[in-house]
């Protein structure tokens, strides 16, 4: 069955550092997700991509972060700058494009990213 | 805004029990509605949905849930659970007209299910 994939699994890094997580989405899904969630709190939306632009974003979104495809299988997250703040399970998941009845979202492992 | 509450922590079961977990939304318009389980060290895991149609929606694993829209719930249910359930439970919630399709999460429900 095909999944998202994420990677790394674990990553950890000092405050300040720039780090990028990686997602592969299911090949034929055009809609692209990122979520995350801080331990003990909800899972929270990020931001949406859809036909190389961001369709849609929270307002945890701030200029510290941004998105990339930047070639025809990955879909990265870059923070910039990372904050203690930072450190939580970030979800990457990708959909179809069509109906409501492919109106699915299909989520990755995580990445759990630590800012020390 | 959309939002969806979870109102219990925790559920706990005995295995070969019904059991329900409970959902309840806030949202502009029509609701497109969800459940996904989340296993240790695993990704959330679609178990099924709600868009349009019948209100009863049966899922993934022998699970259902029932959307009520007069009392803006989606309570997940099984029959007769198993110790194998026992996961993470989060509801999530995207509004019809939401471009960008982003789903809001509940907190979550841990389920527990003893033999």
């Amino acid at each position: 069955e095909p999944e998202v994939t994420q990677t790394p699994s674990h990553q950890v890094t000092q405050m300040g550092q720039e780090v990028i997580l990686r997602c592969v989405p299911i090949s034929n899904h055009l809609y692209f997700y990122w979520y995350r969630q801080i331990l003990g709190q909800k899972v929270e939306f990020l931001v949406s991509f859809y036909n190389n632009e961001i369709s849609e974003k929270s307002e945890i979104f701030d200029d510290q972060f941004s998105v990339e495809r930047p070639d025809g299988s990955n879909f990265t997250l870059k923070i910039r700058s990372t904050k203690l703040e930072d450190s939580a399970m970030y979800f990457c998941a990708s959909r179809e494009e069509g109906g409501i009845a492919k109106n699915i979202q299909y989520f990755g492992a995580g990445t759990r990213l630590s800012v020390l | 805004a959309q939002s969806v509450a979870q109102p219990e922590d925790q559920v706990n079961v005995a295995e070969g029990n019904p059991l329900t977990v409970k959902c309840t939304y806030s949202v502009s318009g029509n609701p497109y509605l969800f459940w996904y389980v989340q296993y240790p060290n695993r990704g959330l895991q679609f178990l099924l949905k709600y868009i349009t149609g019948d209100n009863l929606v049966k899922g993934s694993y022998g699970f259902e849930a029932e959307f009520n829209k007069s009392q803006t719930s989606f309570h997940l249910k099984k029959p007769s659970a198993l110790v194998s359930d026992s996961a993470l439970y989060f509801c999530a919630v995207r509004a019809f007209n939401n471009a960008g399709n982003m789903l809001t999460f509940g907190g979550g429900t841990r389920l527990m299910v003893k033999p």
